[in-house]
This record gives structure tokens, sequence and C-alpha cells, in this order.
């Protein structure tokens, strides 16, 4: 099973409201990814948790607050967005270690008003 | 220069043809190296990893030439459900799990 999954699928937030993304696997992956991507993009890395600590950190506005619970769990808390921040947000597990694949989650689409 | 150079595309194909996407990388320390697909409105997916001696995955065969920091893809027998864009993917400067994406190649099938 390599199943990544996110909620919500939809989003659409006002710039004061503060809104969680959420993904979840069960693969006993270590890594954690959040990427960002606009419309006919390519992702672009956000951050990475390696045995639910932050690893790296892309100089990501502090509007963006990652957040990983326990090693099934990453979270993405968003406060005072931007419309420039509207896009899709895929969040994406590994095992940690190696040069492994990561697999994505079908991603949460983001309207900021 | 881009890390990960990729044509855009499109590739306007009919069905049963053969093609061929390339990929340029500019980090010479890189040990990843990756073809995803994406669908439109959908999340990439992994279609194979690339491996220096080269890998075949039923009409797929991806390449990797170190030397010239090139990766290829070819699709034999092209099928409706071929079209998509394809990711060349690649880890960058900061870790294996850093991974670095072209912007993709775009590929149309027509029947």
């Amino acid at each position: 099973d390599t199943e990544v999954t996110q909620t919500p699928k939809h989003l659409v937030m006002g710039m004061t409201n503060k809104k969680s993304l959420k993904c979840e696997q069960h693969m006993g992956h270590r890594a954690m990814y959040w990427y960002k991507q606009k419309a006919k993009k390519p992702p672009e890395l956000m951050f990475v948790y390696s045995y639910e600590k932050l690893s790296i950190n892309e100089s990501v506005p502090s509007r963006f607050s990652p957040e990983c619970p326990n090693s099934s769990l990453l979270n993405l808390h968003l406060h005072a967005l931007q419309p420039e921040d509207s896009a899709l947000y895929l969040c994406a597990s590994s095992q940690a270690g190696g040069s492994e694949t990561q697999y994505f989650g079908p991603g949460t689409r983001l309207l900021v008003l | 220069r881009k890390e990960v150079e990729q044509d855009p595309g499109p590739f306007n194909v009919p069905e049963g043809a053969t093609v061929a996407f390339n990929c340029t990388y500019s980090n010479s320390a890189s040990q990843s190296f990756f073809w995803y697909r994406q669908d439109c409105r959908k999340e990439p997916k992994l279609l194979m990893s690339v491996y220096s001696s080269g890998n075949e995955d039923g009409r797929f065969t991806a390449q990797l030439n170190r030397a010239s920091q090139y990766i290829s893809l070819l699709i034999r027998d092209s099928k409706l459900s071929d079209s998509a864009t394809y990711l060349c993917v690649v880890n960058g400067p900061g870790g294996y799990n850093k991974l670095i994406f072209g912007a993709g190649t775009r590929l149309a099938v027509h029947p």
C-alpha cells in the first residue's frame, strides 16, 4: 500500500482565517514533506520532516507553520495567507536514510480570497 | 542554468508512436533520479526510478548518462492513456531527500 491521504481536498479561506491541512500515511515512512504547486509549474519543496524533526525549511514565510505530531501525521497550519498563496499543496512521504522514492498524496487545492 | 531542464513540449503523437523525452541536470553530485507522471489536476505518481545501468518497465525505458548529466525516457507503442505531463526529478544539493523537479514535458497521444 503506497497511500498518502490528505484532507481537505479543497479549501477556500480569507486572508484573516486560520486553517490547517492534514496529511497521513501508514507505510511506516519516517520522512514527510510539504510541497506547493502552482498551475503549470512543477512542485516546489517547502518543508521536510525526518524522524519527526524538521530537517529542511526552504525559506518558507512564517504564515505557513508545519507540525509533525507523530511519524504518521503531518500538518500545515495556515494563518494570514495572501491570494498568491493559492495553489495545490502536496504532501509526500518516503522511507528515510537513502535515495528513496517519495509517494505523493492527492493534494489540497487552496484558494485564498 | 536551471537545476533540472526539460523540453516543455507539447509532444503530440499518434497512438502506437515511439516518443523520447530528455532531461539535463546541473548538480554532478546528484545520486537519485526519477521520472514521475502527473495527470491534469492530480498528484505526481512515480513512473520509474532511473539507474546507471538503465532500466525498462514494459513500454517504458529510462537511461542515465552521468558523464553528460542527462536522463532520458522512451515510451514505445504510445497509448491514449499515456497523455500526461512527465516530470524529470533529481535529488538536489542539501540532501538525498531534497528533490528538484523539472518543469515537465507534456505528452498528448491522439487516435
